[in-house]
């Protein structure tokens, strides 16, 4: 029972031009979101929140947008750099200091 | 401003040992999860400890695995008898304590391979 996908297993764009990634949820206790990077041989690195009473969140270059009624959310990357190429988790709570539930994760490949 | 301290990075046992992964939270947290991935899949949740309680152990598998984190030390994931299937990336993760606090961060992890 996979409470959060994540559909595209890949994502490539071109240096400068916004990454989109996508996930779905379908357990509607989930009211916190996150969002993780991480590099081949290392952990997961925190990027960026949203909680469930939220639409929008920004910070620098990145964005996340949740849609509460469709059980969406969505994280911007622009511009999109090299360094940013890395597989993203989308991660769900439901309550604070308990456990986080992922998704398969998106490996994003930013071109120069 | 250490992070999330995890040890051995790397561990090799052959079938039927015992592997025991380490874990030191990052300073001033007292939230500690254990998470393994598999080859090509996402993180799943194995156990969410406190000092001296273990909170929610439902990822767990039932036998051969178990998880304590002392008063003093660090948080130890024990794995008896592995098999292949144990082959994984155990990663740990750690919180600060409070309402309203959901952001976990994460060590290198511990790559086992059981051979």
């Amino acid at each position: 029972d996979q409470q959060v996908k994540q559909n595209s297993p890949s994502l490539s764009v071109q240096e400068g031009r916004i990454s989109i990634l996508n996930c779905d949820y379908t357990n509607s206790m989930f009211d916190y979101f996150l969002w993780y990077k991480k590099y081949p041989a290392e952990g997961p690195t925190f990027l960026i929140s949203i909680s469930s009473i939220k639409d929008k969140n920004e910070d620098g270059r990145f964005t996340v947008f949740l849609n509460k009624s469709a059980k969406h959310l969505s994280l911007h990357i622009v511009p999109s750099q090299p360094g940013d190429s890395a597989v993203y988790f989308c991660a769900a709570t439901g309550t604070s200091g308990s456990r986080l539930t992922f998704g398969e994760g998106t490996q994003l490949t930013v071109n120069p | 401003n250490a992070g999330v301290m995890q040890n051995p990075r790397h561990l090799v046992r052959r079938r039927g040992q015992e592997a025991r992964l380490r874990c030191s939270p990052m300073k001033g947290h007292s939230h500690v999860y254990w998470y393994r991935q598999l080859p090509e899949e996402g993180l799943k949740f194995m156990v969410y400890l406190q000092k001296e309680n273990i909170i929610d152990e439902s990822g767990m598998p039932k036998e051969r695995f178990s998880a304590e984190f002392p008063k003093e030390g660090p948080s130890i994931l024990r794995i008896q008898q592995v098999v292949r299937g144990d082959s994984a990336a155990y990663f740990c993760a750690s919180s600060l304590t409070g309402a309203g606090v959901y952001e976990q961060y994460f060590g290198p992890g511990t790559r086992l391979t059981v051979t």
